[in-house]
């Protein structure tokens, strides 16, 4: 079936440093696209969203880009921090009432 | 404010036994979901509460997982007995649109594990 899938499972980087996390999605009728950050024993947190309308979207340190030609979205995290250490899963959601998540991708942040 | 509450946070069950986990959602928010994350994996959707009419079922993943919201504000999801494969996180997600999806605020989970 379709799904919601992640380039790399984990990644590390230094303390200040730009993070990008990357994921690839399938079902071109998706509309509408989260960020979620996931930490240790808690649920998945809010960051940005995005619709398919546009193909950039920016917050507080935070921009998601999507690419609709190759069905791509990223999450970019600026000068990121050791409180940014967690697990980012993209959601994607289409005509249901469900958020179809991926697997999600490990971001450990090194001083 | 008072975000989605869960309860229990942590609960053990022995094979075959029936386990009931509560959520509160965010006052006031039409639409409530369930999802189980399994470890090391993205949450999935089970079941989805507009009010009290529950619209989507299609994620239980069998005859023993039945979730209720009677009033249209506290939801609790049963598990029938219990088996192994169902030791996961279960999360819960409230938010004030109807239909569904789009932002959902996710409760802490309760984690079940099953032996």
């Amino acid at each position: 079936g379709e799904s919601v899938g992640l380039h790399l499972p984990t990644l590390s980087v230094q303390e200040g440093d730009n993070s990008i996390i990357n994921c690839a999605y399938s079902n071109s009728a998706s509309d509408y696209f989260i960020w979620y950050k996931q930490e240790s024993g808690k649920g998945p947190q809010f960051i940005i969203d995005i619709r398919s309308n546009m193909d950039k979207r920016q917050g507080q340190r935070v921009t998601v880009l999507l690419n609709k030609t190759v069905k791509h979205l990223s999450l970019q995290i600026a000068a990121t921090q050791p409180g940014d250490s967690a697990v980012y899963f993209c959601a994607e959601k289409n005509s249901g009432y469900a958020l179809n998540f991926g697997k999600g991708t490990s971001l450990l942040v090194t001083p | 404010g008072a975000g989605v509450s869960q309860s229990p946070r942590y609960k053990v069950a022995k094979r075959g036994q029936d386990v009931a986990l509560r959520c509160d959602p965010i006052s006031g928010h039409v639409s409530l979901f369930w999802y189980q994350q399994a470890l090391g994996q993205g949450p999935e959707f089970l079941t989805y509460f507009q009010n009290e009419a529950q619209l989507d079922k299609s994620g239980l993943p069998s005859d023993r997982f039945f979730a209720e919201r009677p009033e249209g504000s506290v939801s609790t999801l049963k598990i029938q007995r219990t088996q192994q494969e169902d030791s996961a996180v279960y999360l819960c997600a409230s938010s004030p649109h109807a239909g569904g999806g789009e932002t959902q605020y996710f409760g802490p989970g309760t984690r079940l594990l099953v032996l």
